[in-house]
């Protein structure tokens, strides 16, 4: 069965930084086309980030040059990077598996605030 | 890229069919049959119930059905059931993601 679970999403500064992990089972994150997607609260469905089988790498345009998307074969999990955040990167945050996006985790809600 | 344009809200009472429009631009909705559409209830993740443009997963109610004129993506709700009452997002993939507005279906 797959499953996607999220966590590592807190409370956290502006200007701060924080890394969400996205453990995977029942299949094999480096071999799929893996996203992130995100959702402000009260507010509608926002891609972040995506990352081929191939290791290529696309990102929106808000997030570009601060957020990372990556992946560890060993630990068949998927990561998102986020650095030099800000209040409006506040959102749950979703990981997704394939291209349309068939398979998605609970979420993990990041907040960004003083 | 700007995000696709969706009615906020639509309704109908049980039984009923329903559309939700989903508009973009000769750059995504038109220029590709990729259009996907997901069913979000509250505090729960996206689900996905259409995928290019017109296919049903696995599992999804043949009451959903999509379909695509120009640059304006519709999804169809047939016999509409109040488990049905939930948020609907189109989303067009042309090299990255866009996701519609959203739209709100409540059953009367």
């Amino acid at each position: 069965e797959v499953q996607l679970v999220e966590s590592g999403g807190r409370l956290v500064q502006p200007r701060g930084s924080l890394r969400l992990s996205c453990a995977a089972s029942g299949f094999t994150v480096s071999n799929n086309y893996m996203s992130w997607v995100r959702q402000a609260p009260g507010k509608g469905l926002e891609w972040v980030t995506s990352i081929h089988s191939s290791g290529s790498t696309s990102y929106a345009d808000s997030v570009k040059g601060r957020f990372t998307i990556a992946r560890d074969n060993s630990k068949n999990t998927l990561y998102l990077q986020m650095n030099s955040l800000r209040g409006e990167d506040t959102a749950m945050y979703y990981c997704a598996r394939d291209r349309p996006l068939t398979f998605w985790g609970q979420g993990t809600l990041v907040t960004v605030s003083s | 890229q700007s995000a696709l344009t969706q009615p906020a809200s639509v309704s109908g009472s049980p039984g009923q069919s329903i559309t939700i429009s989903c508009t973009g631009t000769s750059s995504d909705v038109g220029s590709y049959d990729l259009v996907s559409w997901y069913q979000q209830h509250p505090g729960k993740a996206p689900k996905l119930m259409i995928y290019e443009g017109s296919k049903r997963p696995s599992g999804v109610s043949n009451r959903f059905s999509g379909s695509k004129s120009g640059n304006t993506a519709s999804l169809t709700i047939s016999g509409l059931q109040a488990e049905d009452e939930a948020d609907y997002y189109c989303c067009s993939y042309a090299g990255s993601y866009v996701f519609g507005t959203g739209t709100k279906v409540t059953v009367l």
